[in-house]
């Protein structure tokens, strides 16, 4: 079945340091990727998005490439500013009539930390 | 144009009690689903349903839990006797269409505690 592995957290780093958060993934077919973040007490809303290889997210000054050959969809920023601490959350799903969950399957979340 | 709307947000009860959470999606949302959280862990998926229907059920316990989502009104998720494990965090989500490929919005969650 279809997984998301996120490395382990959490990420502490000092503002305008540079963020790397990965993700890679195992899925049939072509699954769309995610990422979502949670900020404390609130629900998950959605980052960024890639439906097909190569694809690149942005958003926020974050972004990821779709890399089917890695089978990784890793999370950047150039300058993490407090605002941004948070968990974030690596997903996929499957198109529909591609064979695989259309159920999304999520990364166990990373917790970032940023220090002024 | 209201997100998706949860309640309670926090909700206590003691051994043995039942909880009912309520899930009302997005505007023009026909797909709803049912996610637990716990410290430390990502979301596990529980339930799908669409309008009167309950598509996929397969993440959620066969015991004590159920859900619904009737013509009118809000997603129930209900837990029966209630034990110290089923704390955790309940997040909802809709989405327009099936969810394959396409975003969800989340609720902001309900966070159950058992005593």
């Amino acid at each position: 079945g279809d997984s998301v592995t996120q490395m382990e957290g959490p990420v502490t780093l000092s503002e305008e340091a540079f963020l790397t958060i990965n993700c890679t993934y195992t899925a049939t077919g072509y699954p769309s990727l995610f990422w979502y973040v949670q900020y404390p007490g609130e629900g998950l809303q959605l980052l960024l998005k890639a439906t097909k290889a190569d694809d690149k997210g942005s958003n926020k000054g974050f972004e990821a490439t779709y890399r089917k050959e890695t089978t990784s969809f890793h999370l950047e920023k150039g300058s993490v500013q407090v605002s941004d601490s948070a968990v974030y959350f690596c997903a996929l799903s499957d198109p529909p009539g591609s064979g695989g969950s259309y159920i999304p399957t999520f990364g166990r979340g990373t917790s970032l930390i940023v220090h002024p | 144009n209201a997100g998706v709307m949860q309640n309670p947000r926090h909700l206590v009860r003691r051994r043995g009690q039942e909880a009912r959470l309520r899930c009302s999606p997005m505007k023009g949302h026909s797909h709803v689903y049912w996610y637990r959280q716990l410290p430390e862990e990502g979301l596990k998926f529980m339930v799908y349903l669409q309008k009167e229907n309950i598509i996929d059920e397969s993440g959620m316990p066969k015991e004590r839990f159920s859900a619904e989502f009737p013509k009118e009104g809000p997603s129930i998720l209900r837990i029966q006797q209630v034990v110290r494990g089923d704390s955790a965090a309940y997040f909802c989500a809709s989405s327009p269409r099936l969810a394959g490929g396409h975003e969800q919005f989340f609720g902001p969650g309900t966070r159950l505690t058992v005593l």
